[in-house]
């Protein structure tokens, strides 16, 4: 079974801290993202890579940086956290394949918490 | 703009009935899509995926229907259980690279024993 794993369940942090969120998957997937999800907003795209080294911004990086040093891991950075991204994130990992989309697969999600 | 939607925040059904979930898109191009179920405290679970060469897919116990005329997308469950209770949604893919999906704003479902 494929398996995105993603460092912390639960995460309370101050504002300004530095956060870091990490996420790794096991099969051997070119594609990973990170997602923000919200009440009545669904999954919004951040970033994704689609190889190592490789980003590109999603629907809301603002915020956000991101690094892909290797295949497996893929980790999002608040650079200095604001009470405005409390939220749920999310991360996925999907494989190349075929033109047109593919089953993304995701982690359990990581609830953040900016007091 | 362009998005894809939900005409139903929430949704109730009696134990046994068929569900059926609606999914509005706007991007003619969009050449995939999919559904997600989750459930409270966990990511987003694979249920069906098309492609936009179909009308129709099958899986167990769930049917995905696709009418490009009018863009819509629908999502029905059969014999609904209390284990299908969760948040449902559906994404496209616009045939971007890198398979990005975009996502609509989900559907409650709610089954009443």
């Amino acid at each position: 079974d494929v398996k995105v794993t993603q460092s912390s369940r639960y995460l309370v942090k101050r504002t300004g801290e530095k956060v870091f969120l990490e996420c790794v998957q096991d099969m051997d997937h070119e594609n990973m993202f990170w997602y923000r999800q919200d009440p009545g907003l669904g999954l919004r795209l951040i970033y994704f890579s689609y190889d190592v080294k490789m980003k590109e911004k999603g629907d809301i990086p603002e915020g956000y940086s991101v690094s892909r040093e290797k295949k497996e891991r893929f980790s999002l950075i608040l650079e200095s956290a604001s009470t405005n991204q409390t939220s749920m994130y999310l991360c996925a990992s999907s494989p190349e394949g075929l033109a047109g989309g593919n089953e993304q697969f995701f982690g359990p999600g990581t609830r953040l918490t900016v007091l | 703009g362009e998005s894809v939607g939900l005409h139903l925040p929430t949704l109730s059904v009696q134990e046994g009935d068929n569900s059926i979930i609606n999914c509005a898109y706007s991007n003619s191009a969009s050449d995939y899509f999919i559904w997600y179920k989750q459930e409270s405290g966990k990511g987003p679970q694979f249920i069906i995926d098309i492609r936009s060469n179909m009308d129709k897919r099958q899986g167990q116990r769930v049917t995905v229907l696709l009418n490009k005329t009018v863009k819509h997308l629908s999502l029905q469950i059969a014999a609904t259980q209390p284990g299908d209770s969760a948040v449902y949604f559906c994404a496209e893919n616009r045939g971007a690279a890198g398979n990005k999906l975009t996502f609509g704003g989900g559907t409650r479902v709610l089954v009443k024993p």
